[in-house]
């Protein structure tokens, strides 16, 4: 069982589309993290959110964590080509080991 | 900075053979895990340790056995390697304190045959 729940699982899209990714989860985190990962290579951090209501940008990438800390979306403006890869999410807590659950994660095409 | 390295980075084994994977890091990190990817099934935790000297039981810890005997060093190994075990293998380590950004090793692709 999945403790975190991605949506879609695959998505693929024009060059300039926008975009946005889901992650679920009844349970209730202190830290919500966002990774991309690149065929071959481990996940790379994208951002941290720790406040229920968080929004955080970087660049074209928004990111926001529920009020209830339950869930979070990252949505992307104006997709490139270079934005593929897997986007996965990971709930957790520093006070639990910095133990995170993962999610099964968004593949990403974006195609020119 | 090296970062997290993982050796060896590909494996073939044949079931009931053993093997060592080996994690490090020159981050002088407090934290390690040992996680597996599978299709369809994002990434998950099979061991970690929160210093030298200790380990623990992650969601999947059955069939793999750990240890920490150097702070930068973190080893997962199979006694006896089953086709289930077929996956690639990732080892992330964390600061600690406050600072919760995992940075991931290149990976482990393994295959049990």
């Amino acid at each position: 069982t999945q403790l975190l729940e991605q949506s879609p699982q695959f998505l693929s899209i024009q060059e300039g589309e926008n975009l946005t990714v889901y992650c679920n989860s009844s349970s209730v985190f202190s830290s919500l993290q966002w990774y991309r990962q690149e065929p071959g290579e481990g996940p790379v951090l994208l951002v941290t959110v720790v406040t229920g209501g968080e929004v955080k940008k970087l660049k074209r990438l928004t990111f926001q964590f529920g009020d209830a800390r339950k869930d979070s979306s990252l949505h992307i403006t104006a997709a490139q080509t270079g934005d593929t890869g897997l986007y996965l999410c990971a709930g957790g807590s520093v006070y639990n080991f910095n133990k995170f659950y993962f999610g099964s994660g968004t593949k990403l095409n974006v195609k020119p | 900075n090296a970062g997290v390295t993982q050796t060896p980075k590909f494996r073939v084994l044949k079931t009931g053979q053993s093997m060592t994977l080996l994690c490090a890091q020159d981050m002088n990190h407090e934290y390690m895990y040992w996680y597996r990817q599978d299709p369809g099934m994002g990434l998950r935790l099979i061991h970690y340790s929160v210093g030298e000297g200790t380990t623990a039981k992650g969601e999947v810890p059955d069939g793999y056995n750990v240890s920490r005997l150097k702070k930068q060093n973190f080893l997962l190994g199979l006694e006896s390697a089953a086709p289930s075990q077929t996956s690639v293998y990732f080892c992330a380590s964390i600061l600690g304190g406050e600072v919760s950004e995992q940075f991931f090793g290149p990976g482990t692709r393994l295959t049990v045959l």
